[in-house]
């Protein structure tokens, strides 16, 4: 239980073009997903929280006109890199919490390589 | 506010031998801690977590880790390597206060090298 897939897996896009990306929970509904950003051997850093049918919050620091985050539902919550540039070239994992009685913990996705030619 | 710091970028142990990671955490609040391993081009996977109870958790894969309040450390240890071993490792603390899996900050990895 408590998978979280991300598709796709790898993108490749030209500079100014715009790429979404999914994140669904298989197996359990979460009210709550959030986004990180990992660059080659680095950390993950949290780029906003998503909550199922409200805005989403944004670390100090990512554009949210640039990263934008949708979350209509309890399994499926999306980010659209919009006019990306080759610096946003990065590897984007989402995780999400189950709703159901598990307590502090996040379950991640495989993440997506985007790269930006 | 809350921050991780892992000493040491990388680690390389021979296989069969113990394997140490560090991890020292500040927190204003009681926190929930964890550690993560994540393998090449994929996501995390949760070895363990603290969340109050016990403060020796054990994990998967042979892993466990104590919680040390005094020390404000988390620190992970394998008594034997293997080769699978081999990943990068993530330390994370959450804030206590949020019940539901709240906002995570990790520390900056550990490249674990398991030599053969």
């Amino acid at each position: 239980g408590a998978v979280v897939s991300q598709h796709p897996s790898w993108v490749i896009c030209k500079s100014g073009t715009s790429v979404k990306i999914e994140c669904r929970s298989l197996d359990f509904q979460a009210t709550t997903m959030f986004w990180y950003r990992q660059f080659p051997k680095q950390s993950l850093m949290l780029m906003a929280t998503s909550n199922e049918g409200s805005k989403a919050t944004y670390e100090q620091g990512v554009e949210k006109d640039k990263f934008l985050i949708n979350h209509a539902s309890l399994t499926l919550s999306t980010l659209t890199v919009t006019s990306a540039h080759p610096e946003d070239s990065s590897f984007y994992i989402c995780s999400a919490t189950d709703t159901s009685g598990r307590k502090s913990e996040q379950f991640f996705g495989p993440g997506t390589r985007l790269t930006v030619l | 506010a809350q921050s991780v710091t892992q000493l040491g970028s990388h680690v390389s142990v021979s296989e069969g031998a113990l394997v140490l990671l560090r991890c020292n955490y500040s927190s204003s609040v009681p926190p929930y801690l964890f550690w993560y391993v994540q393998y090449p081009n994929q996501g995390l996977q949760l070895l363990l977590k603290y969340t109050s109870a016990a403060t020796l958790v054990k994990g998967i894969n042979g892993f466990e880790a104590e919680f040390k309040k005094s020390e404000t450390s988390f620190h992970l240890t394998k008594p034997s390597a293997h080769m699978s071993d081999a990943a990068e490792y993530f330390c994370a603390v959450s804030p206590m206060i949020y019940n539901q899996g709240g906002k995570l900050i990790f520390g900056q990895g550990t490249e674990l090298s398991v030599k053969p």
